[in-house]
């Protein structure tokens, strides 16, 4: 069974500071990984994917990701938060099946961005 | 092209009612994907509808119940409405040539059971 574990339910940073939202997941089977956010009262944004390849994967808004086999990790990046990155951060992994596929998403990290 | 729209934003409902909630998907994509994302909480997936199918199901009761038409809209059903069904219901819809299930999402509907 797949399970998604998001080790910080709250990040508090200042402005201009770096950030690393920690992700780690278990699955039996390959699988794909997600980092979505979530500004409040809407729905999910797809930051960044992982599918093959490359181990570090770069997505919006600044934001990149490593993914680690061996430590079945999947951290989420930025260098320099801004203000407006405050948002729910979303870690998610997804296995395909027949004609479709199902995704499990973790807790959420809530990126508090300070001045 | 059109996003993925989600009707209506609000809603609130009494323990015991029905409540029909419904989903645009996005042009092109033909499986719809409905979850449940209680407060302070991730998505939970509840079920996945492909071309009308019902396509897996998370650990929800039959309670919930869905339909996907041919122009691959959906709807939620919920009957007999309990307190903890209050939560942001969120669909997402996907295309079979998005590899490994990227999702797309519409904004929720927000359900208040009293």
């Amino acid at each position: 069974a797949q399970s998604v574990t998001q080790l910080d339910s709250q990040v508090p940073v200042f402005e201009e500071a770096p950030v690393e939202l920690r992700c780690n997941y278990s699955s039996s089977v390959s699988v794909y990984l997600f980092w979505y956010v979530q500004y409040p009262n809407q729905g999910l944004q797809l930051l960044l994917k992982y599918l093959s390849g490359s181990t570090l994967v770069k997505g919006i808004n600044g934001f990149e990701a490593e993914f680690n086999k061996s430590q079945t990790s999947f951290h989420l990046r930025k260098p320099s938060v801004h203000i407006s990155d405050t948002a729910e951060y979303f870690c998610a992994v997804s296995q395909v099946n027949t004609g479709g596929f199902k995704t499990i998403f973790g807790a959420g990290t809530r990126l508090f961005v300070k001045a | 092209e059109t996003g993925v729209t989600q009707s209506p934003t609000h809603l609130i409902k009494t323990r015991g009612q029905q409540v029909t909630l419904r989903c645009s998907s996005q042009s092109g994509h033909n499986t719809v994907s409905w979850y449940q994302q209680a407060l302070g909480q991730g998505p939970q997936f509840i079920f996945q509808y492909y071309r009308e199918e019902e396509n897996g199901r998370g650990n929800f009761p039959p309670r919930f119940s869905g339909l996907q038409f041919p122009n691959y809209s959906s709807e939620l059903n919920v009957n007999a409405l309990e307190l903890d069904d209050s939560a942001l219901y969120l669909c997402a819809s996907s295309s079979p040539g998005r590899e490994g299930g990227e999702q797309f999402f519409g904004p929720g509907t927000r359900l208040t059971v009293l």
